[in-house]
């Protein structure tokens, strides 16, 4: 079965500082999704990203930025000059392509960004 | 308007009650799902419907009881529940009746407290 690792529970840092929350993943499919959701203090989960395991093309889009490597099944997640609007859990997840409606979920990153 | 709803957005119940949560989406999506969030686990997924048909039972006990009326509408049913139990239920949905390629999108949540 198919396993997401953020073996970072807490980050903070002090704001306009870069920062990278780190996803390593596990599956045995050769097709698969990779996505990172965002959750704020209200609760609900914000999607990010999404990656297909066919396209390792690295992902920038505004301060954030996604780096994808399937030789260390890794998925990273950077903001650079983070905000304190910035602070939320970060999750990372997986679903593969053969296991439908069935994503797995990292423990996810809480980053605190401080004034 | 929001894309999926939830209520109640908390909920205290002892063990012997009755109550049920209910999550609403107006996205026009084809799955449902119902995810548990414990402090310091990942996510869970629970229960997945897909064109309201239940197409996932994650292992939940028979004290949750989900129902799906309609493409927009999931509840969870819940009675006899245990302390444990406590967690933030999280309903998301998705398009194309659950594929793993498409990103879910997800609700703010129902804080349940059991006595």
């Amino acid at each position: 079965a198919q396993k997401v690792t953020q073996a970072q529970t807490e980050i903070s840092v002090v704001e306009k500082e870069d920062v990278t929350l780190d996803c390593v993943y596990e599956t045995r499919d050769t097709t698969y999704y990779l996505f990172w959701y965002k959750q704020p203090p209200s609760g609900e989960l914000v999607f990010l990203i999404r990656r297909n395991s066919f396209d390792e093309q690295n992902e920038i889009s505004g301060r954030y930025s996604w780096n994808f490597q399937k030789s260390t099944s890794s998925f990273n997640f950077t903001i650079t000059a983070s905000q304190v609007v910035d602070s939320a859990v970060y999750f990372c997840a997986l679903s593969e392509a053969n296991n439908n409606n069935d994503m797995r979920f990292g423990a996810g990153t809480r980053l605190t960004v401080k004034p | 308007e929001t894309g999926v709803t939830q209520t109640p957005r908390h909920l205290v119940m002892g063990m012997t009650n009755k109550k049920s949560l209910k999550c609403e989406q107006h996205l026009g999506h084809n799955a449902m799902y119902w995810y548990k969030q414990s402090a310091k686990k990942p996510l869970e997924l629970m229960f997945v419907y897909n064109f309201k048909e239940q197409t996932e039972n994650n292992s939940v006990p028979s004290r949750f009881s989900p129902e799906c009326p309609n493409s927009s509408h999931l509840f969870l049913h819940l009675h006899t529940l245990q302390p444990e139990d406590s967690a933030l239920y999280l309903c998301a949905s998705s398009r194309g009746g659950g594929s793993s390629y498409n990103e879910q999108f997800f609700g703010p949540g129902t804080r349940l407290t059991v006595l």
